[in-house]
């Protein structure tokens, strides 16, 4: 019940591409998703974040889509660029119980120059 | 800039030697929190303060402690390092638990090797 499973472990997208990434929760009590880019050695920073209330989130090259009744999120990062290879965490969080943000397993993304 | 800072970046300690990791954060927040995160792995909460209010998550072991002395510090002590507690500990902050949709905000790490 408190998991978000994550897809695919590992992905190479060539320059230009489109790199999807999804997850899927089963606590319907969670009612923000936030996306976390990763570079190696480095902490985990906020890249987009979207609440259960709206379908889509756009923020420049990347968009969050959203899938209430499949209980369903996925990152799009429309032309991709070397830069955006790093590893990326979808997660999970209940607003009454912020403290406690469940992380996918990850998703490392390789961008082919 | 307001940031959450973490301190050493990489630290080597002997096998049951204690060794303190050190945070500060500048964005003035109530919660502070501590992750352990290992090789291709996602973080994995181990506690974190709401203000002076310390919680510890269930599975967490004994080993590991934590301080917060004021607002801007929290200490994270492991009292005799295993080789298993090998890891990045990260270190992040949000503004407040009853804030829905509240960030958190990462530090860069501290990079614990045991030798």
């Amino acid at each position: 019940q408190q998991q978000v499973k994550q897809s695919p472990q590992s992905l190479i997208v060539q320059k230009g591409g489109i790199s999807i990434i999804n997850c899927a929760y089963e606590n319907t009590a969670f009612d923000y998703f936030p996306w976390y880019q990763q570079f190696p050695g480095k902490g985990p920073a906020l890249l987009i974040a979207i609440r259960p209330d709206v379908s889509e989130k756009k923020e420049g090259r990347f968009t969050i889509s959203f899938n209430k009744s499949a209980k369903q999120f996925s990152l799009h990062i429309m032309d991709s660029q070397p830069g955006d290879s790093a590893t990326y965490f979808c997660a999970a969080s209940k607003g009454s119980s912020a403290s406690k943000i469940i992380f996918g397993s990850g998703t490392r993304l390789s961008i082919r120059p | 800039d307001a940031m959450v800072i973490q301190n050493p970046r990489y630290q080597v300690t002997q096998f049951g030697k204690p060794v303190t990791l050190s945070c500060s954060q500048t964005l003035n927040h109530n919660v502070m929190y501590w992750y352990q995160q290992k090789s291709s792995q996602a973080p994995k909460l181990l506690f974190h303060y709401y203000d002076k209010d310390f919680n510890n998550e269930a599975d967490t072991p004994d080993n590991f402690q934590s301080r917060r002395p004021n607002t801007s510090f929290c200490f994270l002590d492991i009292r005799s390092p295993g080789l298993g507690d090998a890891a990045m500990y990260l270190c992040a902050t949000s503004r407040d638990l009853a804030l829905r949709a509240d960030t958190q905000y990462f530090g860069p790490g501290t990079r614990l090797t045991v030798l």
